[in-house]
């Protein structure tokens, strides 16, 4: 079946450092999505990418779609503390006529102060 | 963005035993799903709840074993029955995010220990 794989599983950092995670899928996805989960708490949507070579930013977090929608990656610049958490991506596939998001491995990141 | 409360937020179960977990969003969804998230992994769909129509269940997930009931457009509940110590989990419910059809809200999640 379909499958989204997501690496690093870690990654610990200093704080200040960049980080990236990368995703990547077995098929091509209409969709990727990115969920962050704090330690304790339940994934929050980040963002969605939607076209092929996509670029989106959300301040220190920048996003991509590759161009031939089965990658992504999310590149945090000068991580804080406040980054920590487990940050998966998610794409949406088609079971036969039914869509769902399949959810990769995660990164978990740890940040140093 | 919809609010969602689950009920309990955490418990302690006996093998063998059942558990039923609500979930209850702020308004009106189409679509709820169930998650499992065992611990340190990532999630794994159970099934997909549609309200008026029967649940819809990932493989591996059977009806037998997590029961589904969607009475109305704001509530859900999952089952775990028959509970064994490879149940223990998180299970999430999230509802689909009608602006942005695709994305997801989650749930704050129940925390299941079988003992």
């Amino acid at each position: 079946g379909q499958q989204v794989m997501q690496i690093p599983q870690y990654q610990h950092v200093q704080e200040g450092e960049d980080f990236t995670t990368y995703c990547n899928s077995s098929t091509t996805l209409s969709n990727i999505q990115w969920y962050k989960q704090r330690p304790g708490g339940h994934p929050v949507f980040l963002i969605q990418l939607v076209k092929s070579g996509e670029v989106k930013k959300q301040k220190r977090l920048t996003f991509q779609f590759g161009e031939a929608k089965k990658n992504s990656s999310l590149h945090i610049t000068a991580t804080q503390t406040t980054d920590v958490g487990t940050y998966f991506c998610a794409g949406w596939g088609y079971s036969g006529n039914t869509g769902k998001l399949i959810f990769g491995q995660g990164t978990t990141l740890q940040v140093k102060p | 963005s919809a609010v969602i409360s689950q009920k309990p937020s955490r418990d302690i179960c006996q093998r063998g035993t059942s558990l039923t977990i609500q979930c209850q969003v702020d308004s009106q969804v189409t679509m709820m799903f169930w998650y499992r998230q065992q611990p340190g992994q990532s999630l794994t769909l159970i099934a997909t709840a549609n309200q008026g129509s029967e649940a819809t269940y990932e493989s591996g997930f059977v009806i037998d074993k997590f029961p589904i009931s969607r009475p109305n457009l704001t509530f859900s509940t999952l089952t775990v029955s028959n509970m064994s110590p490879e149940d223990s989990s998180i299970y999430l419910c999230s509802v689909e995010n009608e602006q942005s059809t695709d994305t997801q809200y989650f749930g704050p999640g129940t925390r299941l220990t079988v003992l």
